[in-house]
């Protein structure tokens, strides 16, 4: 079965600084995709970003980039120049082709002004 | 395009009691997945629903049901309440081609059992 970690349950960075969330997660199959989703407090659950399992390059989306290391099975969050806004919790996710999305347990990410 | 949306919000409920929460989809997608959130279990999935058809199916028991109707909306109803069924409810759509899809999701419908 899959399975996605996030092994840092609580994480604080400096507004403006720049911070890395990790991720692992565990699958036999060589097709997927792997999500980060952003939480906001009381608000929506939202994409920040995908990586395609067959694409070698790492996604970009403005501030956001990821690290994917396919062979080690590591997809972490990079998120530049901190914004207070950028404060949530954030989910790793995996999906396959059964279109069932497996979520991390979520790091709280706080930003210090 | 109009985003996923859910009725209702926010619910209270006794326990014993049931309940029927209702998602739309983005326009085009067909499918539908339903996720509950708690905080000592995360986000856990429920079902999935394509044109009309239960495609896949989590760990819940039998008193988690749903359906999904032509135009893509679905429902989910949960029978005889427990207190452990309070959560946040989200319903999320993709356009269900069976390739890793991106989903998108709701804003949940907020549960309270008492």
């Amino acid at each position: 079965a899959q399975t996605v970690t996030q092994s840092q349950p609580e994480m604080s960075v400096q507004e403006a600084e720049t911070v890395t969330l990790s991720c692992t997660y565990d699958t036999s199959e060589s097709d997927y995709y792997l999500f980060w989703y952003k939480q906001p407090p009381s608000r929506q659950m939202i994409l920040v970003i995908r990586q395609e399992a067959y694409k070698q390059q790492n996604a970009t989306e403005n501030r956001f980039s990821v690290n994917f290391q396919k062979a080690a099975k590591s997809f972490s969050l990079k998120i530049s120049d901190s914004q207070l806004g950028d404060a949530a919790m954030y989910f790793c996710a995996y999906s396959n082709r059964d279109d069932k999305i497996i979520f991390g347990k979520g790091t709280r990410l706080h930003i210090l002004p | 395009k109009a985003g996923v949306t859910q009725t209702p919000r926010y619910l209270i409920k006794t326990r014993g009691q049931q309940v029927t929460l209702s998602c739309s989809p983005i326009s085009g997608h067909r499918s539908v997945s339903w996720y509950q959130q708690t905080p000592g279990q995360g986000l856990q999935f429920l079902f999935e629903y394509f044109s009309e058809t239960q495609r896949n199916k989590g760990n819940f028991p039998g008193r988690f049901s749903g359906r999904q109707f032509s135009n893509s909306r679905s429902e989910m109803n949960v029978s005889t309440l427990e207190l452990g069924d309070s959560a946040l409810y989200l319903c999320a759509s993709s356009r269900g081609e069976r390739a890793p899809e991106t989903q998108y999701f709701g804003p949940g419908t907020r549960l309270l059992v008492l």
